[in-house]
């Protein structure tokens, strides 16, 4: 596609409930990335995926947070057992490889968890 | 490990004011530096980049020299219009001396830009 889709845009779920959330990187693009910005803490690295392996995944918070990519394409993160604090923006990223480029960003997925 | 610090913001201006934020890095290894906008209710995106050092990036008036001596990437601009309100943040991405990517950024806290008529 032209750009980085990511969806849903909101998410308001209940705390304790499992949430998905989906990255389509720009086609040909085979590095992907996950971050979180919260209010006041910035902007976060969680997860990076070069293919379908994630080289660096040690911005996950906690075991309840996982992603996976597949066909070298779409990315889903998944977050278990929802807490409050997990409420933030789920911003995706992609890149046209292991070279020094900036990324594209998505606009990001609002998640509430109320 | 890698870290980014932005001057603390807000930071208010009057239009054609001449605007400085700071950004200042700690880095294993040869980084590229970069300054990503994120203007109200709209993504991020990637304003310029510099990926060694006495490079300078420039688009849309803004400019950064990439200081080595100084691990600085400061982001200047000689009049700003309203139209520049935002959020600026600077980071790196880790490479090493091949110049392969590490992959992941590195941000600063992020400066609020406000510019007043």
């Amino acid at each position: 596609g032209a750009g980085v889709s990511q969806s849903p845009s909101n998410k308001v779920t209940e705390k304790g409930k499992d949430v998905e959330l989906r990255c389509d990187p720009i086609s040909g693009h085979t590095a992907l990335y996950w971050y979180r910005q919260s209010l006041g803490q910035g902007l976060e690295f969680l997860i990076y995926f070069q293919g379908n392996s994630a080289p660096d995944k040690s911005g996950l918070p906690s075991d309840r947070f996982s992603a996976e990519r597949t066909g070298g394409s779409v990315s889903t993160l998944t977050i278990q057992r929802t807490q409050q604090e997990d409420s933030a923006v789920y911003l995706c990223a992609s890149s046209p490889g292991r070279t020094i480029y900036g990324y594209t960003f998505g606009s990001g997925t609002r998640l509430t968890v109320v | 490990g890698d870290s980014v610090t932005q001057m603390e913001g807000p930071v208010t201006l009057s239009e054609e004011a001449f605007l400085t934020i700071n950004c200042t890095y700690t880095a294993t290894g040869y980084p590229s530096l970069f300054w990503y906008v994120q203007y109200p209710g709209e993504g991020l995106q990637l304003l310029l980049k510099a990926t060694k050092a006495d490079d300078k990036g420039s688009n849309k008036g803004f400019e950064a020299t990439y200081r080595k001596e100084t691990t600085s990437f400061h982001l200047e601009k000689g009049s700003v219009q309203v139209s520049d309100s935002a959020v600026y943040f600077c980071a790196l991405q880790g490479t090493t001396a091949g110049g392969t990517s590490y992959g992941k950024l590195t941000f600063g806290q992020g400066t609020i830009l406000t510019v007043h008529p």
